[in-house]
């Protein structure tokens, strides 16, 4: 079972930031925040991953609570094309299977 | 690089009948997988590799065999098609098997009547 907790559904407004929420209250020490996108009929795409530290890439930023609890996902500028399934994935970095247990996620829908 | 790609992109079997779902990689990945995606399932662990001659099962292995003779291939045998069969299939792979990003092929979508 996934072991994280994220809304549905989510609207955003074309050009604004998306924040996608995300609860994984069970998280052990060393267990990273991994987050996945899916566009429609597409195959999962990677996006960003942390520990405790916030990141930041050319796609989005990741903040995560001190307590490492929650996170939020930040998408600074959203467009069209970021409508999308966002998955967001704790698993060990060292992983012995190299699995991803993606739940249900967040289905974010950028409007003009 | 081609990434990840995945052959075909289609396809409809009958009840009983098998074949095979092609995977293929060109970034000398060691560690490939397959998953399977169903409606208000989530993507689901078939099976993975962590390397040329080493498979695994994952989470929902039954009815489906995998084999890696080369880095670049990991095909995924479905050996007698159920209904129950029917999914939307992503191969992926990645440097190894705790690497932070998978890349995911296109998918094959799977249909058994």
């Amino acid at each position: 079972d996934a072991k994280t907790t994220q809304p549905t559904s989510m609207d955003c407004a074309e050009g604004r930031a998306a924040n996608l929420p995300c609860n994984h209250s069970t998280i052990s020490g060393n267990e990273y925040v991994y987050w996945y996108r899916q566009i429609h009929s597409q195959g999962p795409q990677y996006i960003i991953h942390g520990l405790k530290n916030n990141e930041t890439n050319e796609m989005a930023s990741l903040i995560i609570t001190e307590d490492r609890k929650s996170s939020t996902l930040i998408l600074p500028h959203a467009t069209l094309r970021d409508t999308a399934v966002y998955y967001c994935i704790v698993r060990e970095g060292s992983s012995n299977t190299g699995k991803l247990i993606f739940g249900q996620g967040t289905t974010l829908q950028v409007k003009p | 690089n081609a990434g990840v790609t995945q052959t075909p992109k289609f396809q409809v079997l009958k009840t009983g009948q098998s074949m095979t779902l092609q995977c293929a990689q060109d970034m000398n990945h060691e560690y490939m997988s397959w998953y399977r995606q169903d409606p208000g399932m989530g993507l689901r662990l078939i099976h993975y590799s962590v390397g040329a001659g080493i498979t695994d099962q994952g989470e929902v292995p039954n009815g489906y065999n995998v084999s890696r003779s080369t880095t670049e291939d990991f095909p995924l045998r479905l050996l007698s098609a159920a209904p129950s069969q029917t999914s939307v299939y992503f191969c992926a792979s990645s440097q190894d098997r705790g690497d932070y990003e998978q890349y995911f092929g296109p998918g094959t979508r799977l249909t058994v009547t």
